[in-house]
């Protein structure tokens, strides 16, 4: 079965530091793989996926991942952290050609200290 | 486009009540899903529909849970005879195909909240 590893449940960065959220996958074949970010008492919000176009994925909120087969990585990054990127970013898997369902990874909440 | 639409927001019960919450969909989308998230935990598969059918249920949905999508528009999902371990957040999400590649919207979620 499909499934994501999240390394690191909490993550904080400074204000202006990189932000680095890691993402593991184990599949056999490169499946679909996604980032959605969380606010408090909200829904998820489609940052970014990939779907084979290009290893190297551009989100919104100036995020962007790496698919990296040889690794089963798919790592969120971005340059310079913001005040606002505070949230709970969750990795997710689906298989092609499945029955499109996604499977979430544990989360990694972000901090951004001031 | 309003984007998916969860009511209520937030609900508390007593344990053994039944609860039903609604899901309103993005208008043109043939897919609807229902997600489970506890505390700490990144959202798990319920169930979902392509228009009225409901083609797949996971094994967390134990017997008290139901759920329908009776013209293939809005979504209900009704748990009876609730127990503490059903709180949670349950998220509802629709799509506009029949692949995955396109992403799902979620929507704000319902709070269940059992004591």
């Amino acid at each position: 079965a499909q499934s994501v590893t999240q390394l690191g449940s909490h993550v904080s960065v400074s204000e202006g530091a990189l932000v680095l959220l890691r993402c593991n996958y184990s599949s056999s074949v490169p499946p679909y793989l996604f980032w959605y970010v969380q606010y408090p008492n909200q829904g998820l919000q489609l940052l970014l996926k990939y779907t084979s176009a290009a290893t190297l994925v551009k989100g919104i909120n100036g995020f962007e991942a790496e698919f990296k087969k040889s690794e089963t990585s798919f790592h969120l990054t971005k340059p310079s952290a913001h005040m606002s990127d505070a949230a709970e970013y969750f990795c997710a898997v689906s298989e092609r050609g499945a029955t499109n369902k996604l499977i979430f990874g544990t989360g990694t909440l972000l901090a951004v200290q001031p | 486009d309003t984007g998916v639409s969860q009511n209520p927001r937030h609900k508390i019960t007593k344990r053994g009540q039944n609860v039903t919450f609604r899901c309103d969909p993005i208008s043109e989308h043939n897919r609807l899903y229902w997600y489970r998230q506890t505390l700490g935990q990144g959202p798990e598969f319920l169930t979902y529909f392509q228009n009225e059918a409901q083609l797949e249920k996971s094994r967390l949905l134990s017997d008290r849970f139901s759920a329908e999508r009776p013209k293939g528009s809005f979504s209900t999902l009704e748990i009876q005879r609730t127990e503490q371990g059903d709180s949670a957040m349950y998220l509802c999400a629709s799509s506009s195909s029949g692949s995955v590649v396109y992403g799902y919207t979620f929507g704000s979620g319902t709070r269940l909240t059992v004591v």
